[in-house]
């Protein structure tokens, strides 16, 4: 079945230590999204790949960095993640540009010790 | 600022009421209106209303677009435990060009239904 695959489904890591979340998607959609949720609150997009141009929202800090080497994957990147990153990281994808259904990965929930 | 408000924040019912649930919207370059389930686990999808399609109907839920009024509305009729989750209305626009595809989600309806 076609579908967004996102690994690991749980990471832990250590206060600074650079992690990377993995998403792989078998619907050959054109767009991919990054979003995180953290407890009780609504996903926040980080960022958003359409093909290779890449669309960072404003208020994305810094530490967070996102890379699509090719359709099917796209990978975030934690530079130095703090306390305030933990929370769960959800994959998404879309066909196209306007008016269109995004289908969401497992997630990966992040804990920062 | 683009902003997403469902109402009530939650709610709980017994099985077989109907229920309401709410959301409002303050976006630019509206596209579409999507409603999310989400239980412990990623969003799953449950309806996208547009300008050309304002209503849906599927099974037991059902949903209205109010372009006039900036809302829609999520009906669940003979409510299951199994419908217990949250609700997430999200809506697709933005200011700029790079809009598309975009999504602003509200806050989330965590409804729970007793048996």
């Amino acid at each position: 079945d076609a579908m967004v695959i996102q690994n690991p489904r749980y990471q832990v890591t250590q206060f600074g230590k650079p992690v990377t979340l993995s998403c792989s998607q078998t619907l050959n959609h054109n767009v991919m999204y990054w979003y995180q949720q953290k407890s009780s609150q609504a996903p926040k997009l980080l960022f958003h790949y359409y093909d290779k141009d890449f669309n960072n929202e404003a208020d994305t800090p810094d530490n967070f960095q996102s890379r699509r080497p090719n359709t099917s994957f796209c990978f975030l990147d934690i530079r130095s993640p703090g306390l305030g990153d933990a929370a769960m990281y959800l994959c998404a994808t879309s066909r196209g540009r306007v008016a269109i259904e995004q289908f969401f990965g497992p997630g990966t929930r992040l804990t920062v010790l | 600022e683009d902003k997403v408000v469902q109402s009530p924040l939650s709610l709980v019912v017994h099985e077989g009421d109907t229920v309401t649930l709410n959301c409002s919207y303050e976006v630019t370059n509206f596209r579409s209106l999507l409603w999310y389930k989400q239980e412990k686990k990623a969003p799953t999808f449950l309806f996208m209303l547009t300008s050309s399609g304002i209503e849906k109907k599927s099974g037991r839920l059902s949903s209205i677009l109010d372009k006039k009024e900036l809302s829609s509305i999520l009906n669940i009729t003979a409510t299951q435990t199994g419908d217990s989750a949250i609700y997430l209305c999200a809506v697709e626009g933005g200011a700029g060009g790079t809009s598309y595809g975009k999504l602003t989600f509200g806050q989330g309806t965590i409804l729970t239904v007793h048996p």
